[in-house]
């Protein structure tokens, strides 16, 4: 079964915004994980978080996590055509190597 | 390192027949994950093997999906026999130990006509 729900299903926005996209998940998790995958292609890891943790950047990207509400929201800032990509939020419950459970997720469109 | 390998890339093939999907993991990794991805459903594991043993298989979706793992290097997926519902991009992805970060091969895309 899906853990996580991202929201929304689609963002389209114009070069230059930023863009924030959201997960929600239902059981206690280990640590976040946002995924990247261009059309065709497989997933590309972006960023972890752990339950310990509450923000996280890197590069142009910005995670938050809470765990009382069981929420991340992936912002992107300063958007580029090349970020048109489907994102993904995945949930590990465990630490080291089990499998992660993914969402549908977010499908952003990036206008030049 | 040429990250996780798949092959083949593209499949297509008729009801019944048997389908063999490969993967490579990354040279030091000891997981080796399986998914398969679908409009409907998402982004799925199959199956999981942690050195070269299988975990949990509980998302194999019948007995028709067989998985293996003969050393840390290679693993096979096979459907035998296939059905056109098994259309899907199947993904194999690998980790070490020392992260929880998945490195996701290119995919196979499997059409059952």
């Amino acid at each position: 079964s899906q853990q996580g729900e991202e929201d929304p299903q689609a963002l389209s926005i114009q070069e230059g915004e930023n863009a924030t996209m959201n997960c929600s998940y239902k059981t206690s998790i280990n640590n976040l994980q946002w995924y990247r995958q261009n059309s065709g292609r497989g997933l590309v890891h972006l960023i972890l978080i752990r339950s310990n943790e509450r923000e996280k950047h890197s590069g142009r990207l910005r995670v938050t996590l809470d765990t009382s509400k069981k929420s991340s929201s992936l912002l992107i800032t300063a958007s580029r055509a090349a970020d048109t990509a489907s994102y993904f939020c995945a949930t590990g419950r465990n630490s080291g190597n089990t499998p992660l459970v993914f969402g549908k997720g977010t499908r952003l469109s990036v206008i030049a | 390192d040429a990250g996780v390998i798949q092959s083949p890339r593209h499949e297509v093939t008729e009801m019944g027949q048997e389908v063999t999907l490969r993967c490579k993991p990354i040279s030091g990794h000891n997981s080796l994950f399986w998914y398969r991805q679908t409009m409907m459903r998402g982004l799925e594991l199959l199956i999981y093997f942690n050195n070269n043993v299988p975990i949990d298989d509980s998302g194999m979706p019948e007995d028709r999906f067989s998985a293996k793992m003969p050393n840390a290097s290679f693993s096979t997926l096979k459907i035998q026999p296939s059905e056109p519902r098994d259309s899907a991009v199947y993904f194999c992805a690998s980790s070490s130990g020392l992260k929880n970060e998945q490195f996701f091969g290119p995919g196979t895309r499997l059409t059952v006509l």
